[in-house]
């Protein structure tokens, strides 16, 4: 079965402390992107790439870190300096170029509180 | 600023009435609107846009994009409890070469039996 994993599916944080979410795709897909959801709100962008080994900043980066070293995969670290970490985040994927008119698949998220 | 903006945030209805949710957007460098179904987890995709005027129908949803007023709608028929879940209308922002989604709040619809 083709898809998008995320894991863990739940998470908590210590002040201080930095985590790692995973999200691990089997569709050949070239890009990848993490958005964040809070409650009442839309999704916001906080990193995506196109291409192993590079990345750009979305709306909110600040304070979360990513890595591209395998096409399949696309780690979210959330780090201490991310003050609200509170959310819901999900992991996308997606062909890149020209029209490919395919849209972003989902994974099924992870939500991470604070302890 | 690029925005999209959905209405309503929230709604109540019958089974079997009908629903039209609403989408307009503000976006640089256009190229498709995009609908998606958010239960518990996971949005899944329902509709992409890319030309005016051009429905999209799957079963009892369908969909349409207004390129020169600039927004989309979203229709539900003979609703169904099991629609019940957050709708997710997002734009495919091109600007600077990069193939990125602006998403609206979303729609909270809830169907009662």
């Amino acid at each position: 079965d083709g898809g998008i994993t995320q894991s863990p599916k739940y998470l908590f944080r210590k002040e201080g402390q930095n985590v790692t979410l995973s999200c691990e795709q089997n569709l050949n897909h070239d890009a990848m992107y993490w958005y964040r959801q809070d409650p009442g709100q839309g999704l916001r962008l906080i990193y995506y790439s196109q291409i192993v080994n590079d990345f750009q900043k979305g709306d909110i980066a600040e304070g979360y870190s990513v890595s591209r070293e395998k096409k399949e995969s696309f780690p979210l670290t959330v780090t201490s300096a991310q003050k609200n970490p509170t959310a819901f985040y999900l992991c996308a994927s997606s062909i890149v170029g020209g029209y490919s008119n395919q849209p972003q698949h989902f994974g099924d998220g992870t939500r991470l509180s604070i302890l | 600023e690029d925005k999209v903006v959905q209405s309503p945030l929230s709604l109540v209805v019958h089974e079997g009435d009908t629903v039209t949710l609403n989408c307009s957007y503000e976006v640089t460098n256009f190229r498709s609107l995009l609908w998606y179904k958010q239960e518990k987890k996971a949005p899944t995709f329902l509709f992409m846009l890319t030309s005016s005027g051009i429905e999209k129908k799957s079963g009892r949803l369908s969909s349409i994009l207004d390129k020169k007023e600039l927004f989309s709608i979203l229709n539900i028929t003979a609703t169904q409890t099991g629609d019940s879940a957050v709708y997710l209308c997002a734009v495919e922002d091109m600007r600077g070469g990069s193939e990125k989604l602006v998403f609206g709040k979303g729609t909270k619809l809830t169907v009662n039996p």
